[in-house]
């Protein structure tokens, strides 16, 4: 298994550009997620899903957009990239939501707004 | 799901024991502990997690207090690939929520 994958490792954008970072697992995880790592600071929660077709938000989802089709896939979308975006992001699944459910994460993608 | 403390920093010699130290005086009877780690430019990994009882795995060892106010994950003997941030996090166990609460976590330096 790949486990977590994500895609870019690294991108740069200009200020009002739009992108998708790509996130995919092959572990048939109902669960996936996306956090943003600031310098210094803990991971705090965009978005999630807890299977295809729903999603809810976390706690930071402003200027973030996310869709689940497949189980597999669960691309994260920025709509005008503002330099307060410029973070560490990373995306995780589980199998379920529940308090013993081991999460896995992907290597992160490293993204700067300039 | 309650909160934890932990120092914000610790060191250790290679091949040693480490202790990483977490309170969490406000958990419940339902939460569990969990511990995450952090490796320099990578994504978090599952270290370990346990409810009462002490827990052993391949990676740590994860040491509860009888009145569950606080835990200590122990790392037998540590190498350099141990340097980390180590996350302690708390999970009910009938959590629908899915999401991980990290703090700062404890940066682990592990010395030559």
């Amino acid at each position: 298994n790949a486990g977590v994958t994500q895609t870019p490792k690294f991108q740069v954008l200009k200020t009002g550009q739009s992108m998708t970072l790509q996130c995919a697992q092959d572990m048939n995880h109902e669960y996936m997620s996306w956090y943003r790592q600031d310098p210094g600071m803990g991971l705090r929660l965009i978005h999630y899903s807890v299977g295809a077709g729903i999603t809810d938000q976390g706690e930071v989802p402003n200027g973030y957009n996310v869709s689940r089709s497949t189980t597999e896939d669960f691309p994260l979308r920025l709509l005008s990239a503002a330099p307060s975006q410029t973070s560490v992001y990373f995306c995780a699944s589980s199998y379920g939501q529940g308090g013993t459910d081991t999460q896995y994460f992907g290597p992160g993608t490293r993204l700067t707004v300039l | 799901d309650a909160k934890t403390t932990q120092p914000n920093s610790m060191e250790s010699n290679e091949e040693e024991p480490v202790h990483l130290p977490c309170n969490h005086s406000t958990i419940s009877g339902t939460d569990y502990i969990h511990w995450y780690r952090q490796l320099p430019s990578q994504g978090p990994e599952y270290v370990i997690h346990g409810l009462t009882s002490n827990v052993n795995n391949r990676m740590a060892s994860l040491a509860i207090a009888e009145d569950r106010k606080s835990s200590t994950l122990i790392l037998h003997r540590a190498t350099l690939r141990d340097a980390a941030v180590y996350y302690c996090i708390l999970r009910d166990r009938g959590s629908t929520l899915g999401r991980l609460y990290f703090g700062r976590g404890t940066q682990l330096t592990v010395w030559p």
